[in-house]
């Protein structure tokens, strides 16, 4: 299958700073790429959906100003959590489908941790 | 928006058993994917499945689109088979995935 990787795996960072998490597909160009936030002994929650070149659509209830999305190349999404506070500590997800693809191909996931 | 329901919510084995977890959903989907989640949080792609029968090993899927739900079918299960199963189901045509409440599954000696 399609290989998409995260970067960093995981992220500690203090209250007010801003934190960027890296989307790559590895061997296929993402037209599309979705970013999935997921508490704790939960399910994963769409955040908001990048095409390439094209600005970002976020779901209901998810600050655009907060978390900003970049998709520039076919190959590279993402997301930045802009003054970050302990209540954005979550488990963050990237997948990406490649142009005229049906199946989703996930990355590892990046844990952020704000003290 | 489209509702995901699995069952059983948490579900415990022993080692060799097998096991069916299902994924109900409320409107039609092109698009349907099972998942393993691993102690990491890694997605693991286990199907991609919107319609018939697959099987991959000691794992199979099937998916009855027109009455909405989808099976997946563990057998002879392993310790390693632990794990959170997802399924997620979307409209197609590039379009996003919505995730089911998910099968804790813990397999034990």
């Amino acid at each position: 299958g399609a290989v998409v990787s995260q970067h960093p795996s995981r992220v500690i960072c203090k209250s007010g700073t801003s934190v960027k998490i890296e989307c790559r597909s590895l061997d296929f160009q993402a037209t599309t790429m979705f970013w999935y936030r997921q508490f704790p002994k939960k399910s994963l929650m769409l955040m908001a959906t990048s095409n390439e070149g094209s600005k970002a659509t976020y779901e209901q209830g998810v600050e655009k100003d907060k978390f900003l999305i970049n998709h520039a190349s076919l190959t590279l999404s993402t997301l930045t959590v802009t003054s970050a506070h302990p209540e954005d500590s979550s488990f963050y997800i990237c997948s990406a489908r490649g142009r005229g693809a049906g199946e989703l191909f996930f990355g590892e996931g990046s844990r952020l941790t704000v003290l | 928006g489209i509702q995901v329901e699995q069952s059983p919510p948490d579900l415990i084995l022993q080692e060799g058993a097998n096991s069916t977890l299902r994924c109900n959903f409320s409107d039609s989907v092109n698009n349907l994917q099972w998942f393993h989640q691993n102690p990491w949080g890694q997605l693991i792609n286990l199907f991609y499945i919107p319609s018939g029968t697959k099987q991959n090993g000691r794992l199979s899927a099937t998916t009855v689109a027109t009455e909405r739900y989808s099976l997946l079918y563990i057998s002879s299960s392993q310790t390693t088979d632990s794990g959170v199963y997802f399924c997620a189901v979307g409209p197609g045509g590039g379009n996003k995935l919505t995730f089911g409440t998910g099968t804790q599954l813990k397999v034990e000696l």
